[in-house]
């Protein structure tokens, strides 16, 4: 069964500073990986994703992550962190075989708090 | 292009009643998918709807039930409200599934008291 872990359930950095949101994965069939974002009281919205192809995959408001097969990683990076980055971050892997009996599995979300 | 509109966005419901939520897909897609939000369980999935015919279901009882209509429009009935089903209820849109991309709308937030 697919199934996701975020590391660390709140992360705080500095305005400026480097963010690694961590997010580890378990799939029995080549993954398809997503990252997505919610601010306070809205929906989730689509930072970027992994199917197939290139393992560095670069997505919205100057966010990347890696896919790494032998670590089973799929790490969210951004090299300066504003203060609108201020939000909780949700990592994701499709589940199922077949399409049609598929679904995304999300991890339990990192929330990301910028300092001044 | 329109994004994914869930209606109402907020619902104060009593125990017992039952609810009814919609959802209106972005144009063109004809899979719309329903997930749970709470602070203790996450993000966990419901149900998906495809051409009018769930394909998929997630492990919820059955007072949790959805529909889809010709437009892709869809709706989620929960019957029998339960404190325990406060929550915020997202929908999702996409073209192939839910396990491809899938864009969410703003969610619906039901507060049972």
């Amino acid at each position: 069964a697919q199934s996701v872990t975020q590391l660390g359930s709140h992360v705080s950095v500095s305005e400026g500073a480097l963010v690694l949101l961590r997010c580890n994965y378990s799939s029995s069939v080549p993954p398809y990986l997503f990252w997505y974002v919610q601010y306070p009281n809205q929906g989730l919205q689509l930072l970027l994703k992994y199917t197939t192809g290139a393992t560095l995959v670069k997505g919205i408001n100057g966010f990347e992550a890696e896919f790494k097969k032998s670590e089973t990683s799929f790490h969210l990076t951004k090299p300066s962190a504003h203060m609108s980055d201020a939000a909780e971050y949700f990592c994701a892997v499709r589940a199922g075989l077949i399409q049609g009996a598929q679904k995304l599995v999300f991890g339990q979300g990192t929330r990301l708090t910028i300092n001044p | 292009k329109a994004g994914v509109t869930q209606t109402p966005r907020y619902l104060i419901k009593t125990r017992g009643q039952q609810v009814t939520l919609s959802c209106s897909p972005i144009s063109g897609h004809r899979s719309v998918s329903w997930y749970q939000q709470t602070p203790g369980q996450g993000l966990q999935f419901l149900f998906e709807y495809f051409s009018e015919t769930q394909r998929n279901k997630g492990n919820f009882p059955g007072r949790f039930s959805g529909r889809q209509f010709s437009n892709s429009r869809s709706e989620m009935n929960v019957s029998t409200l339960e404190l325990g089903d406060s929550a915020l209820y997202l929908c999702a849109s996409s073209l192939f599934g839910t396990g491809t991309e899938a864009f969410f709308g703003q969610g619906t937030r039901l507060t049972v008291v």
